[in-house]
């Protein structure tokens, strides 16, 4: 019940295409769903975040939908580019867990010239 | 932009040693993590650390490993006997507000041979 599962696994996208990652959870205690992007060596970085009392966020090219009666959610990113190309992580957590944060796992996104 | 600081990068360690993980969190964050992440698969949570003692800490985190903040600076993830099966990227985080905020350090890859 407490995982997140994410699809795809791995996405190929032209440059100014949009890419669509989709997440999925179980919990109904969880209240904080943030997006991470992580280059190769480096640490996954937030980039997005969304609390379920909304249906969209949108920073930028970044965009989170939420689905809570679904338990889905998803990052589209518009007009893709090729700096874009990294790995990326839906994730969850709520009240009374510690703070911890419960990893998808895992798109490796691939923006194509 | 205040960053979490993961010494050192890289480390390789012969099976049954003591190895000593660092991390200076930003300065006025109160709560703190490790996670790690196997080559190619989810990050996932170690533990969690606030007020000086463990909040919550998985599966993964068992007598092996400990945690400690020796000053009002450092943080550190102790495993007492490594073993092959602990070769991971080990990430430290640290948060201001709970769950909002996280920043994750750079990691440290750990080799154990």
């Amino acid at each position: 019940q407490q995982q997140v599962k994410q699809s795809p696994q791995s996405l190929i996208v032209q440059k100014g295409g949009i890419s669509i990652i989709n997440c999925a959870y179980e919990n109904t205690a969880f209240d904080y769903f943030p997006w991470y992007q992580q280059f190769p060596g480096k640490g996954p970085a937030l980039l997005i975040a969304i609390r379920p009392d909304v249906s969209e966020k949108k920073e930028g090219r970044f965009t989170i939908s939420f689905n809570k009666s679904a338990k889905q959610f998803s990052l589209h990113i518009m007009d893709s580019q090729p700096g874009d190309s990294a790995t990326y992580f839906c994730a969850a957590t709520g009240t009374g867990g510690g703070n911890k944060l419960t990893f998808g796992t895992g798109t490796q996104l691939k923006v194509e010239l | 932009e205040p960053e979490v600081t993961q010494t050192p990068s890289h480390q390789v360690t012969q099976m049954g040693q003591e190895v000593i993980l660092r991390c200076v969190p930003i300065s006025n964050h109160l709560y703190f993590y490790w996670y790690r992440q196997i080559l190619g698969q989810k990050v996932e949570f170690l533990v969690s650390f606030y007020n000086n003692e463990i909040s919550e800490k998985s599966e993964i985190f068992d007598d092996q490993f400990s945690v400690e903040r020796p000053d009002g600076s450092n943080f550190t993830l102790k495993i007492r006997s490594t073993k092959l099966e602990d070769s991971a990227m080990y990430f430290c985080a640290s948060s201001d507000q709970g769950y909002y905020g996280y920043t994750f350090g750079s990691g440290t890859r750990l080799t154990v041979v």
